[in-house]
């Protein structure tokens, strides 16, 4: 089992440009998580999916776009760059809400 | 004010020495809660969940206070291995049709113990 595995690790953008971020589980789980930490912030929720086919804001999603087209592959786009979002970004996956969340190793972003 | 609240810290204490922590939550109709460790510049890995009647696993011992509306984390016989970040995640109802709750973070309080 891989468990949770994000692509790209690191990435470079300059503003503008846009990108794909791919989460990918081998859990069968249903829900699925974006998450973005910041120094001094934690991590908060950008989307989450409660399953296949269906997306839902969270705390922090402008500027973010989502797709669950299979269960176990979790998209996170961002169509134009922005400084602001120069962050780690972390998935994550649950059996259910009140169940352990299992991350990603993250994708460290920057962007100029 | 943010829905969990932590004390960022850091902790500084010694080798064997016994550290609290606190996490306050504001939705009195929150669900489930847990405790993640965060190493630095890794990703967050469940440390232990928070039961009604509390739960113990070795030298963690974790409360849950709902009238007051926190959990705690108590490390006993601190190791230079705990050190690391630990984050608090309440679960709070993201309020929509359906009905889901939605696992919301603290900041994470930094520990540091040395030799």
């Amino acid at each position: 089992n891989a468990g949770v595995t994000q692509t790209p690790k690191f990435r470079v953008l300059k503003t503008g440009q846009s990108m794909t971020l791919l989460c990918a589980q081998d859990m069968n789980h249903e829900y699925m998580y974006w998450y973005r930490q910041d120094p001094g912030m934690g991590l908060r929720l950008i989307h989450y999916s409660v399953g296949e086919g269906t997306t839902a804001k969270g705390e922090v999603p402008d500027g973010y776009n989502v797709s669950r087209l299979k269960k176990q592959n979790f998209l996170l786009g961002l169509e134009s760059a922005a400084p602001s979002q120069t962050s780690v970004y972390f998935c994550a996956s649950s059996y259910s809400t009140s169940s352990e969340q299992f991350f990603g190793p993250g994708t460290r972003l920057t962007v100029l | 004010r943010k829905e969990v609240e932590q004390d960022p810290g850091p902790f500084n204490v010694p080798e064997g020495a016994t550290v609290a922590f606190n996490c306050t939550y504001s939705n009195s109709a929150s669900q489930s809660f847990f405790w993640y460790r965060q190493d630095c510049r890794k990703e967050p890995k469940l440390l232990m969940s928070v039961y009604s009647s509390g739960n113990e696993d070795g030298r963690f011992t974790a409360q849950l206070n709902r009238a007051s509306q926190y959990i705690s984390l108590l490390i006993r016989d601190s190791k230079l291995s705990d050190s690391a970040t630990y984050l608090c995640v309440v679960n709070i109802d993201a309020l929509r049709p359906g009905g889901s709750y939605i696992p919301t973070f603290g900041r994470g309080t930094s520990l540091i113990v040395h030799p």
